[in-house]
């Protein structure tokens, strides 16, 4: 198996730009999860997936994010328009939903 | 609301040597799962050992070694024999039972002495 699979590995754009991060769940796999890394927050979950359907949505920071999955093997990650602060690491999860979570390599967006 | 709580933000050890990362939680559930993930340098979050609360056994995977007490909510991590290729943040996490969300600490980085 390929593991969690995001894209692209590294962003990096202007404030007000448009961003959208990609992630492929592990074939099989019925949950879902984005998280944000930061030095100062830690690991935070954003957002999360059940069946395609979105479970839990109270960590999306504000409503310049939001996150869609069309189908049980893609799921996309917005941020529009982009901040400074938006900078981090985004990661992808997914599970059986009663299993461990396993983790995409990871996308490093920067913001300037 | 479920916590967990890693108290040491980093620890170093000697390589060889034999290290213990603490970590303890807050739950009213009876029925959940521990975790203990490693996140080297690549970023790349790893599962490095799961243990179901109502297993008594303590859960072990190689040199990894957990000691769960379940009536002091404390999961702490043990590793053996430890390497340079050991040297990551490690996070502790909570996911109870009937639930999908993982509950992550703030985590331990650690360094390893050659």
């Amino acid at each position: 198996d390929a593991g969690v699979i995001q894209s692209p590995r590294h962003e990096v754009t202007e404030m007000g730009q448009e961003v959208t991060l990609r992630c492929k769940p592990i074939s099989g796999h019925n949950s879902l999860f984005w998280y944000r890394q930061t030095m100062m927050r830690g690991l935070e979950l954003l957002i999360y997936f059940n069946n395609n359907v979105p479970i839990d949505d109270s960590g999306m920071p504000e409503d310049r994010f939001s996150a869609k999955m069309p189908n049980a093997s893609f799921s996309t990650l917005k941020i529009q328009p982009s901040e400074p602060r938006d900078s981090a690491v985004y990661f992808c999860a997914s599970s059986t939903g009663l299993q461990e979570q396993y983790f995409g390599p990871g996308t490093r967006l920067t913001v300037t | 609301a479920q916590t967990v709580t890693q108290s040491q933000p980093e620890m170093s050890v000697q390589e060889a040597e034999t290290v213990t990362l603490s970590c303890t939680y807050d739950t009213s559930e009876s029925d959940y799962y521990l975790f203990w993930y490693k996140q080297p340098p690549s970023r790349q979050m790893i599962l490095v050992i799961r243990q179901e609360a109502y297993k008594q056994q303590n859960a072990t995977e190689n040199r990894f070694s957990v000691n769960f007490q379940k009536a002091a909510k404390s999961f702490s991590l043990k590793i053996s024999d430890s390497q340079l290729g050991d040297a990551a943040m490690y996070f502790c996490a909570y996911r109870r039972n009937r639930d999908d969300k993982i509950i992550f600490g703030k985590g331990t980085r650690l360094h390893i002495l050659p």
